[in-house]
Parts: C-alpha cells; structure tokens; sequence
C-alpha cells in the first residue's frame, strides 16, 4: 500500500499570504490528523478530520483551518501568513481516531 | 494523557541493542504506550505500541513493567540507520484524544561504528 503523501513538499510565502497544503491518506484510512513541528515548540496537533468532519483541534488560533474532502484527502489552511508559522507541517492518517498512525513526509513551509 | 519521561539522549554501538527506558507513572488502565521515531527532517515513523504485554514487531520489542510505569523499547541490533528522535508517547481514549498524540522531546538516539 502506497503511504502517506503530501504536497507540496517544499514552500516559501511571505508574510501575509496564504497557503493550502495538502494530504492523501494511506488508502482505507478515513482519519487524517494535522500536526505543526519547530525547533522551539516541537510536534503539536492541529487537528484531526473523520468522515469529513472535525472531531477534535488543538490549541492553535483561526488562521489555522482545515477540511477533509469524501474521499479522505484533506487539506489545510493558514491564512494571513506569520513569520512564526515557518514550520514543518505533518499530517498522519489511521483507520480510526484512536488507531495507530501513520505519517507523511511533510511540508516544509518557510514564511519571508 | 500521562506524562512520560525519557533521557535527552544516549549513544549505542552499531550492532549492539538499543535499550530506550521511557517512565510514564500516572499511566491509567486503558492508555496505549506506543513507540515513534523520527529521523532527521522525515515524518515520525510508527514503531511499536502495547498496552500490558510486552510486544515484538520486525522493528522492536516493546518491555512494559508490571506496573506499567514504565517501558523499554530494545533494538535488538542497532544500526547507523537507526540514529533518530525516539518518541514514547500514552495515548488515552475518550474524545478528547481523537487523533491526537502528544509528543514530548523524546530521546536522541546516536548510532556509531
């Protein structure tokens, strides 16, 4: 089974901008949880999408959306990019929400 | 989800195992440990996980005191390729837990020749 992937992996925006990035999940995989990783605050959770719907988010403020289309794929948003939110943007997808996860490769954003 | 411990880093000998030791005291009765690994800049990578046995993949083998306070996650035969962050993380039920695993600093694995 092909894993995790995500697009794009590399990109750099300026402050202000918007980004969309993107996630597959390994095929049957209906959960799909968003994480951000920096060197200072280390791997935090978004967000988790089942079924096309949110069922749980972290502490991150609404700049930081995301959605999950029916075929499992989901995609994220940041809007009115910060210099703070230079990161690497992982996401993981499982059969369930309490089920083992499995990551992609990551997005590695870089805000100028 | 219980806290976890684990050393900031530690050095093993190519070929030789790999003990990790993780504690997790306030550990409760339905909370998973399970193991990552993340190699430099790559998405973490799922190791292993249990919850009271002690369990053995292709990967690892996961030990789990009987109290469950702690565990240790062996590489039986370390390799340079195995030089990575390791992760032991508890995972809890219940819906504020859905999804998510909370990761700590983990332990910094170097492998050398």
């Amino acid at each position: 089974k092909a894993g995790v992937t995500q697009t794009p992996r590399y990109l750099i925006k300026t402050r202000g901008q918007q980004v969309t990035l993107s996630c597959s999940p390994i095929s049957g995989h209906r959960s799909v949880s968003w994480y951000q990783q920096t060197p200072g605050q280390g791997l935090q959770f978004l967000f988790e999408y089942f079924s096309e719907t949110q069922r749980n988010k972290g502490n991150f403020p609404g700049r930081f959306s995301g959605r999950q289309f029916s075929n499992s794929r989901s995609e994220m948003n940041v809007s009115t990019l910060e210099l703070g939110d230079s990161a690497l943007y992982l996401c993981a997808s499982s059969t369930g929400a309490q089920e083992t996860q499995y990551f992609g490769p990551g997005t590695r954003l870089l805000v100028l | 989800d219980a806290k976890t411990t684990q050393p900031t880093s530690m050095d093993c000998a190519e070929g030789r195992a790999a003990n990790l030791p993780c504690n997790h005291s306030t550990i409760s009765g339905n909370e998973y440990v399970y193991w990552y690994r993340q190699i430099h800049s790559q998405g973490p990578q799922y190791i292993i996980h249990g919850l009271k046995n002690n369990e053995t993949n292709e990967m690892a083998s996961l030990i789990i005191t009987e109290d469950r306070k702690s565990s240790t996650l062996i590489l039986p035969h370390a390799t340079l390729r195995d030089t990575a962050v390791y992760y032991c993380i508890v995972r809890v039920g219940g819906s504020d837990s859905w999804g998510k695993l909370q990761f700590g600093a983990g332990t910094q694995v170097v492998v050398t020749p």
